[in-house]
């Protein structure tokens, strides 16, 4: 069974920095490529991030560029967001999310950042 | 960046109605398009690929239609577990989510 546990959320303050992690179990993680999707309180999915299985190719949204770094250790099974120089406007649940035939599959329950003075 | 406008934004529906949710694309992305389900504090759920392509496990009530600009999503008989919103999702170049469609019960 395919599972993605995501964690690392919590209150930090506006400028600060949090890491995300995702642990991944029940498939071969170095197969597939992984991605971020946020979802802000009330509002629709943003996707966030990209990453290969072999992280040669790595996408980012314009709204994150040059503050968040995606990264995985295929090794640990393990797919990681750094996000810094947080805004209130990054306060979201993530989720990391499989790919399969290109665009996410499975999908893990998410964690929560809040970004508040 | 390629935009996704998903309409309508909401709906209202009995079970049993015939339900179809439509994205369309500021420029092509041949079928490189999907559809989700969510339910309030659940993750997504994908139920088409591919644009037509039905997930494994989900009810064939749900199918999916279109190629380059104009998709549609449909709900042949609506069923109460389908209350729910859904994204269309594109990843022809990067990923763009249109912004949702809440069904709910009429």
């Amino acid at each position: 069974e395919v599972q993605l546990v995501e964690s690392g959320g919590g209150l930090v303050k506006p400028g600060g920095s949090l890491r995300l992690s995702c642990a991944a179990s029940g498939f071969t993680f170095s197969s597939y490529s992984m991605n971020w999707v946020r979802q802000a309180p009330g509002k629709g999915l943003e996707w966030v991030s990209s990453i290969s299985s072999s992280s040669s190719y790595i996408y980012y949204a314009d709204s994150v560029k040059g503050r968040f770094t995606i990264s995985r250790d295929n090794a640990k099974n393990s797919l990681y967001l750094q996000m810094n120089s947080l805004r209130a406007e990054d306060t979201a649940v993530y989720y990391c999310a499989r790919d399969g035939y290109q665009l996410p599959d499975y999908w893990g329950q998410g964690t929560l950042v809040t970004v508040s003075s | 960046d390629i935009q996704m406008t998903q309409s309508p934004s909401s709906l209202s529906a009995s079970v049993g109605d015939r339900v179809t949710i439509t994205c369309r694309a500021s420029q092509g992305i041949r079928n490189d398009l999907g559809w989700y389900q969510q339910k309030p504090g659940k993750a997504p759920k994908r139920l088409i690929y591919a644009a037509s392509s039905l997930q494994s496990g989900v009810p064939s009530r749900f199918s999916g239609s279109g190629s380059g600009t104009e998709f549609t999503l449909t709900i042949s008989s609506l069923q109460p577990e389908d209350f729910a919103t859904y994204y269309c999702l594109q990843h022809n170049r990067k990923l763009t989510f249109g912004g949702g469609t809440k069904v709910e019960i009429k």
